[in-house]
């Protein structure tokens, strides 16, 4: 089945960096890569998705990269706010569950201002 | 997500009970899920469901049960064979998909913190 690693599992950066968090995955049939913002005691909220046939995405200040050679999906968020703060999941296809999702254990990035 | 309502938010256990969340969606998903989250864990899939009457194990459903009898609501029981149920529990439901695109995005409720009494 797929196996998502995700890193790392904490970033702090300064107001107006750049933050970079990256995840791979195993199975090379994945095709649907999302990632998850959760503030404390909320639930996960989607922030951005893509799908195998495309190499990046962006909205606004988020962009995903996905390369499938290496098996492995970053999130970029440029000009970080305070409000950027929260934990971030990313998660892959389960490939044994339907069309369940397995998930990152998650990045906890604090933004200072 | 305003779609998806996860009741109670806030639910404690006593020894040898069983207790059930509710998770009721309006979104007229076919697909719903349970998702288990700890610290530092993630979030690890209880049970799925990809059609009202059916419903499956996914990685940790040992101490858990569910029933899809509308496609609205998959209730999930925590039982007492379930040793240690303090957690986060989460409902999720998606689209379902087509073809290559049978991911769809999933939503999530708001959740429900289960802790023992």
């Amino acid at each position: 089945g797929e196996n998502v690693e995700q890193h790392p599992s904490t970033l702090s950066v300064q107001e107006g960096d750049s933050a970079v968090i990256k995840c791979t995955y195993s199975d090379s049939a994945s095709n649907y890569f999302p990632w998850y913002k959760q503030e404390l005691g909320k639930r996960p909220q989607l922030i951005i998705d893509i799908r195998s046939n495309v190499g990046e995405k962006k909205d606004q200040r988020i962009a995903v990269t996905l390369n499938k050679t290496a098996k492995h999906f970053s999130l970029h968020i440029t000009e970080t706010q305070p409000e950027d703060s929260a934990v971030y999941f990313c998660a892959a296809p389960h490939n044994q569950a339907g069309t369940a999702l397995i998930f990152g254990k998650g990045t906890t990035l604090s933004v200072s201002s | 997500d305003g779609g998806i309502t996860q009741s109670p938010k806030y639910l404690f256990r006593k020894e040898g009970q069983n207790v059930t969340l509710s998770c009721e969606q309006n979104l007229n998903h076919d697909a719903m899920y349970w998702y288990r989250q700890d610290p530092g864990q993630g979030l690890r899939l209880i049970y799925y469901s990809q059609i009202v009457n059916d419903f499956q194990k996914g990685d940790i459903a040992e101490g858990y049960s569910v029933s899809r009898e509308k496609k609205e609501s998959f209730p999930l029981t925590v039982t007492s064979a379930q040793k240690n149920p303090t957690a986060f529990y989460l409902c999720a439901s998606s689209m379902a998909g087509w073809g290559g695109n049978s991911n769809q995005p999933q939503h999530f409720g708001d959740g429900t913190r289960l802790s023992i009494l």
